[in-house]
């Protein structure tokens, strides 16, 4: 069959402005979590971590957001730049587990 | 800064014929790992490794694939009989640790089955 291709949620922000990219993830057990930026045609650059006994962590010009309650991620960029504009993933890891895995992903649009 | 490296960056094969995608690790990270991405789509997990054995693989990580360490810094992905369906980025990644540990990801190979 057809392979078709996901349709990525897309923000756009101007230029200095704060960035909100939200994720909902799956699974219940699952005890740590990264956001990663991908830019066109690179692999996926780590970005900020958060376990689940921490509900908020800062980065510099980022901070992620845990909500266990309702399974809910959040990315927050302060100052916008248009070297922010990729493609934004959260991922998750399982307790005990390897593997991570991805959300579909938050395309970035950073208009100067 | 240390980073994860692949070669090659494109790689072009015919349908069934063989691949190997190469990978150097972050030099004292201990887990190793491949995911895939299909142009548009999430990244997949497909195998981790540590200690000279696979720890955990997905279900795409069928008998056609498997891995290898054959020296003391390469990790390589071998697609035995390539299909069309494999064409996709193949991401290396590495971490210090296994519970909790980032996992960094190399700049990845786009395979490319005609």
């Amino acid at each position: 069959g057809e392979s078709v291709g996901l349709h990525l949620p897309t923000l756009s922000v101007q230029e200095g402005d704060n960035s909100i990219i939200n994720c909902a993830y799956s699974n219940s057990a699952s005890d740590y979590f990264i956001w990663y930026k991908q830019e066109s045609g690179k692999g996926p650059q780590f970005i900020i971590d958060i376990r689940s006994n921490m509900d908020k962590r800062q980065g510099q010009r980022v901070t992620v957001l845990l909500n266990k309650t309702v399974k809910h991620l959040s990315l927050q960029i302060a100052a916008t730049q248009p070297g922010d504009s990729a493609v934004y993933f959260c991922a998750e890891k399982a307790t005990g587990a390897n593997n991570l895995f991805f959300g579909t992903g938050t395309r970035l649009t950073v208009i100067p | 800064e240390p980073e994860v490296t692949q070669t090659p960056s494109h790689q072009v094969t015919q349908m069934g014929q063989e691949v190997i995608l190469r990978c150097v690790p972050i030099s004292n990270h201990l887990y190793f790992y491949w995911y895939r991405q299909i142009l548009g789509q999430k990244v997949e997990f497909l195998v981790s490794f540590y200690n000279n054995e696979i720890s955990e693989k997905s279900e795409i990580f069928d008998d056609q694939f498997s891995v290898e360490r054959p020296d003391g810094s390469n990790f390589t992905l071998k697609i035995r009989s390539t299909k069309l369906e494999d064409s996709a980025m193949y991401f290396c990644a590495s971490s210090a640790g296994r519970a909790g540990d980032t996992q960094y990801f190399g700049p990845g190979t786009r395979l490319t089955v005609l």
